[in-house]
């Protein structure tokens, strides 16, 4: 079964301040993806990989940076955080793109104060 | 791009009756579809993909039904009990090579003993 795993798996933290989300995945995909979910939005694609040293932009990537070190590990990263940006975080992964099932992480629930 | 329109956003059934979800979607290229199941502080699990040829899919407990001429999937579970209450998302995919799920906003469903 695919494994995603994200740390932490709940954060608080202070506007403007620096936020780093961690995925992980030991299903050898080539694809990553970091998604935010809202009450009444559904999930909303922020920034995606397809191999390491590479991110791409997704529907919403303003105020977010993203980082993939190598295939397993995939980041999202909160320069200056705000309190729009309180949302639960979920990192997925695939094997390629478009018809492949995602696989997901357990999800960060980040609250900015 | 693809709009994905999932309705009803809340449904409370009696046990033992059937709970039917839909979405309805835009773009006619579209070629996978899926439906994840979210039970509460949880991540996506995935329920069933379905291929654009194949119109009834049938799960454990449920039917998936793709009508592609109206565009719209539907996800019917027989029978429902307790612990098929949980949020249910649609996506939708285009053929592979494009990156992007897009996700319904998501239906809560309540069984109610």
């Amino acid at each position: 079964e695919a494994a995603v795993t994200q740390s932490p798996r709940s954060k608080v933290a202070v506007t403007g301040g620096k936020v780093t989300l961690s995925c992980h995945q030991t299903n050898n995909h080539d694809y990553m993806y970091w998604y935010r979910q809202d009450t009444g939005h559904g999930l909303r694609l922020i920034h995606y990989s397809y191999v390491a040293d590479s991110t791409e932009k997704g529907d919403i990537p303003d105020g977010y940076k993203a980082s993939r070190p190598s295939q397993e590990n995939f980041s999202l990263i909160l320069e200056l955080a705000s309190l729009s940006q309180t949302a639960v975080y979920f990192c997925a992964s695939s094997d390629e793109a478009g018809g492949d099932t995602q696989y997901f992480g357990p999800g960060t629930r980040l609250l900015v104060l | 791009g693809e709009q994905v329109e999932q309705r009803p956003p809340h449904l409370s059934v009696r046990e033992g009756d059937s709970a039917v979800i839909t979405c309805t979607y835009t773009d006619p290229n579209s070629y996978y579809f899926f439906w994840y199941k979210q039970e509460p502080g949880a991540s996506l699990q995935l329920l069933m993909k379905v291929f654009s040829s194949t119109e009834i899919n049938e799960g454990q407990g449920f039917t998936v039904l793709l009508n592609k001429k109206d565009k719209r999937l539907s996800l019917n579970l027989t029978a429902a009990h307790p612990g098929d209450s949980a949020a249910y998302f649609c996506a939708v995919s285009l053929p592979r090579g494009y990156q992007n799920f897009y996700f319904g906003k998501g239906t809560s469903l309540t069984v109610i003993p």
